[in-house]
């Protein structure tokens, strides 16, 4: 069954801080990865895609790593800011055979940044 | 060029009656796929449509049900609505279904009361 699961639930760090999100996934067949970024009350904003061929993309000060064997991911913030309080979501991409991209969403790390 | 477009945002509905929902995908995208959001459930999967055609659809009761139309705008509609309707609904846009990266409207809040 193609699962995507992210840990922690929620997370509160200070302001200026790193942290760290995870995602697991089992999902065949594996096309690519994406952060997503959503704000209270809006619409999930793109951050981030990995294919499998890569294992690490920056933007900003968000950096995304894959690991394709182990299948899992990871979404880096640094020095985080009061903006960067969201829902990150991992979503992972399968096409099938009918070369149609299925979207499967995990349940998003609700991050709180502190001042 | 302008982004998915979600109308209305914000809607409050009694048990019982039916709503209409709208998404205008981004332009020249033709995959139109609706998400329901509610807190600590993640986005649930409602239905994809495509060229005018329902192509998937998760698992949702009948009482949801949407279509496209040739300009590949999308409605979504709930009849006989629920208190456990209430949640952010979600549209996202593709150029193609092939294509991976959805592109998501700002979501029409619907409150059931």
């Amino acid at each position: 069954k193609n699962q995507v699961e992210q840990s922690p639930q929620s997370l509160i760090i200070l302001e200026g801080k790193n942290c760290t999100l995870q995602c697991n996934y089992t999902v065949s067949p594996f096309s690519n990865l994406r952060w997503y970024k959503q704000d209270t009350g809006r619409g999930p904003v793109s951050l981030t895609i990995m294919t499998f061929s890569e294992n690490t993309k920056s933007n900003g000060r968000y950096t995304a790593t894959l690991d394709a064997d182990t299948k899992q991911s990871s979404l880096h913030i640094t020095a985080s800011q009061l903006s960067d309080s969201a829902s990150y979501i991992c979503v992972v991409s399968a096409i099938d055979s009918s070369n149609t991209g299925k979207l499967i969403f995990g349940q998003g790390t609700t991050l709180q940044v502190k001042p | 060029k302008a982004g998915v477009t979600q109308t209305p945002r914000y809607l409050i509905k009694t048990r019982g009656q039916q709503v209409t929902l709208s998404c205008s995908p981004i332009s020249g995208h033709r995959s139109v796929s609706w998400y329901q959001q509610t807190p600590g459930q993640g986005l649930q999967f409602l239905f994809e449509y495509f060229s005018e055609t329902q192509r998937n659809k998760g698992n949702f009761p009948g009482r949801f049900s949407g279509r496209q139309f040739s300009n590949s705008r999308s409605e979504m509609n709930v009849s006989t609505l629920e208190l456990g309707d209430s949640a952010l609904y979600l549209c996202a846009s593709r150029l193609l279904r092939a294509n991976t990266e959805a592109f998501f409207g700002q979501g029409t809040r619907l409150t059931v009361v």
